[in-house]
């Protein structure tokens, strides 16, 4: 299977809203066992897991975050965008195989 | 708060065997997926397989599954991973992370780096 496909970047200025999509197939983002989650990675650091479910945040994670799933695409929107939110963004999906997107760089202007 | 804790990094020879470990802080090991992914240099992730302390059930990426092997010690509550005949684009940062439901991954590892070089 091949990776799920992200836009390699995306930009916004603060305050703005920024929306990530993550592209799949019917047999993973599209399936109704698939598990979508998001992640997000500092240079140098290990990924943190930020959504989980497609729209579920743990606990500690700024409610800016949002996901939502249409078909084979699932999408992270980033709200009141800060500089704190510059990062990498992964989408995954996971059942008994596990699947990531290749990655997106948030750049806030 | 779980807490995942990986061994040193590691230089190795191409063909050689790298063996790196993974041990959880508490019981959430025996119900997870304990999961790795690594992530070369300027890269993105890429899943190398998972498998459950509780059962023993694994499965592992295609692209990987003729050269690694997970194993646990659930004395220890470790998890290791031993990846064979290593090869330059082997080089990368190698994370654990604890699965829940084949759902979503987390914690993380802080990461082991594995440099394949002669």
């Amino acid at each position: 299977q091949s990776a799920l496909t992200q836009p390699a970047s995306v930009s916004g200025s603060p305050g703005q809203s920024v929306t990530i999509p993550c592209t799949g197939t019917s047999n993973d983002i599209g399936s109704v066992h698939n598990s979508v989650s998001w992640y997000q990675q500092y240079p140098g650091q290990a990924p943190r897991l930020i959504l989980f479910d497609v729209d579920i945040r743990p606990s500690g994670v700024s409610a800016r975050f949002s996901g939502s799933k249409s078909v084979n695409t699932a999408s992270l929107t980033i709200s009141d965008l800060q500089a704190a939110d510059e990062a990498d963004y992964y989408c995954c999906s996971f059942t008994r195989i596990v699947l990531f997107g290749g990655g997106t760089k948030v750049t806030v202007l | 708060q779980v807490v995942l804790m990986q061994s040193g990094p590691e230089v190795k020879e191409p063909g050689a065997s790298v063996k790196i470990s993974c041990q959880v802080s508490d019981d959430t090991f025996f119900k997870s997926y304990m999961t790795w992914v690594r992530q070369a240099p300027g890269q993105g992730l890429e899943w190398m397989g998972w498998i459950s302390p509780k059962n023993g059930d694994r499965n592992f990426a295609p692209r990987v599954q003729d050269r690694v092997s997970l194993t646990t010690d659930t004395y220890t509550k470790t998890v290791y991973m031993e990846l064979r005949d290593l090869r330059y684009n082997d080089t990368a940062v190698y994370y654990c992370a604890r699965g829940t439901r084949l759902s979503w991954l987390g914690p993380w590892g802080p990461g082991t780096l594995v440099t394949v070089s002669s």
